[in-house]
């Protein structure tokens, strides 16, 4: 079964600074997506990015990317330019290519962004 | 606007009583799920329906049940044979994913509902 792993529990940033949230899974599987959600005090799970194994380029939204190391398993997640908006808890997910019912989440990531 | 919409927000149960929380989209989405949230934890599935009138036990079905018999529908019962039932959740959808052209869609979620024992 695959597993998702978020190490950080918290994590903490200054306005305007930049965060990297760290995100590794395990996986016999060589396709596959990988998502980063986002959910802020209001509880509602929001689609950060989402990266296709396939692809060697790592995707970017914005002020969201990621470092996706497909050889050491790890998709972390770098917030630039943090804003007071940014705090929420960050959900690392993985799920097979073709099997959209089997989405793995990690533990999550609570961050705190300080003005 | 598109959508998940879950109701109640909030939702209180007695010992031994069933409560159903209900999951409505207007997304068009052939799948449908259920997961759990607890502290700590990322989110666990408990049932998830591909298509109309058929659903399949997620990871952690026991004490659950659910039906769908409306494409937009997907209702949760949680039974009192579920003995830890305090935790929030969480509704998805997404395109059905099996489909070779579709199959790199997100699952959307709703706000949630969290249940507390009374």
């Amino acid at each position: 079964a695959q597993t998702v792993t978020q190490s950080q529990p918290e994590m903490s940033v200054q306005e305007a600074e930049t965060v990297t949230l760290s995100c590794t899974y395990d996986t016999s599987e060589s396709d596959y997506y990988l998502f980063w959600y986002k959910q802020p005090p209001s509880r509602q799970m929001i689609l950060v990015i989402r990266q296709e194994a396939y692809k060697q380029q790592n995707a970017t939204e914005n002020r969201f990317s990621v470092n996706f190391q497909k050889a050491a398993k790890s998709f972390s997640l770098k917030i630039s330019d943090s804003q007071l908006g940014d705090a929420a808890m960050y959900f690392c997910a993985y799920r097979h290519k073709y099997n959209n019912n089997d989405m793995r989440f990690g533990a999550g990531t609570r961050l705190t962004v300080k003005p | 606007d598109g959508g998940i919409t879950q109701s109640p927000k909030y939702l209180f149960r007695k010992e031994g009583q069933n409560v159903t929380l209900s999951c409505e989209q207007n997304l068009n989405h052939d799948a449908m799920y259920w997961y759990r949230q607890d502290p700590g934890q990322g989110l666990r599935l408990i049932y998830y329906s591909q298509i109309v009138n058929d659903f399949q036990k997620g990871d952690i079905a026991e004490g659950y049940s659910v039906s769908r018999e409306k494409k937009e529908s997907f209702p949760l019962t949680v039974t009192s044979a579920q003995k830890n039932p305090t935790a929030f959740y969480l509704c998805a959808s997404s395109i059905d994913g099996r489909s070779a052209r579709r199959h790199n869609q997100p699952q959307h979620f709703g706000d949630g509902t969290r249940l507390s024992i009374l």
